[in-house]
């Protein structure tokens, strides 16, 4: 069976220090990866995804990248952390039927504080 | 820009009530996907529907795709305390550059009082 592991569960940063997040997928092979961020418990905003190695696709301006140095595996990052980077991140990974999304699977996500 | 509104956004009732959750869009999707999570935890998938007018259910829950393929509701029988969490509906689309994204709704929080 596929499972996904996302760490650290929780972190706290001061401003200015770098990011590093990663995730695993276990059981599959070439996923489609993506990263979201999650504000306040609602709505989920995608910041990245990957269809393969070291393919990735930005969503959104910011102050994060990603990187996918291996089938399985995604790295969230950042230089400097800003006090806006805060927030929920999770991990998802996804197989498609003919460019359907049938369905993510989620990490169990990291909650990041940036003071 | 694809947008999914989800109402209500919050939702407070009792052991045993009816519920409905609704998800409306302007826009067409391929795919329509609800979604349950846990505070601290990432959202776990309910069920996925692809074919406008579509019901789904599961136990005492009833998923519906609308005929347009534009929206969507979920209707919870009966509701139990463990029914609690934030709901999430989200619409994906086919196509050669969707690589599978989602465009997720505002989510409804649902609270179910013993």
């Amino acid at each position: 069976s596929q499972t996904i592991h996302q760490w650290p569960a929780t972190l706290v940063q001061p401003v200015g220090s770098p990011l590093s997040l990663e995730c695993t997928v276990e059981g599959t092979s070439n996923p489609n990866l993506y990263w979201y961020r999650q504000a306040a418990g609602r709505g989920l905003q995608l910041l990245f995804y990957s269809v393969g190695i070291g393919q990735i696709s930005s969503e959104v301006p910011q102050n994060l990248s990603a990187s996918r140095p291996q089938d399985r595996q995604f790295i969230l990052s950042s230089k400097k952390l800003l006090l806006s980077d805060s927030g929920f991140y999770l991990c998802a990974w996804s197989f498609d039927g003919q460019g359907i999304s049938y369905g993510y699977t989620f990490g169990s996500g990291t909650r990041l504080t940036v003071v | 820009t694809q947008l999914l509104e989800q109402s209500p956004q919050f939702l407070s009732i009792q052991e045993g009530e009816n519920l409905t959750v609704y998800c409306n869009s302007s826009s067409v999707f391929s795919s329509l996907q609800w979604y349950r999570q846990e505070p601290g935890e990432g959202p776990v998938l309910l069920v996925t529907v692809v074919t406008g007018g579509e019901v789904k259910k599961l136990k005492r829950l009833t998923f519906q795709f609308g005929d347009a393929r534009k929206d969507s509701s979920l209707h919870i029988t009966a509701a139990q305390p463990g029914d609690t969490g934030l709901y999430l509906c989200a619409g994906g689309n086919a196509g050669g550059t969707s690589y599978g994204k989602l465009t997720f709704g505002q989510g409804t929080i649902l609270t179910v009082h013993p």
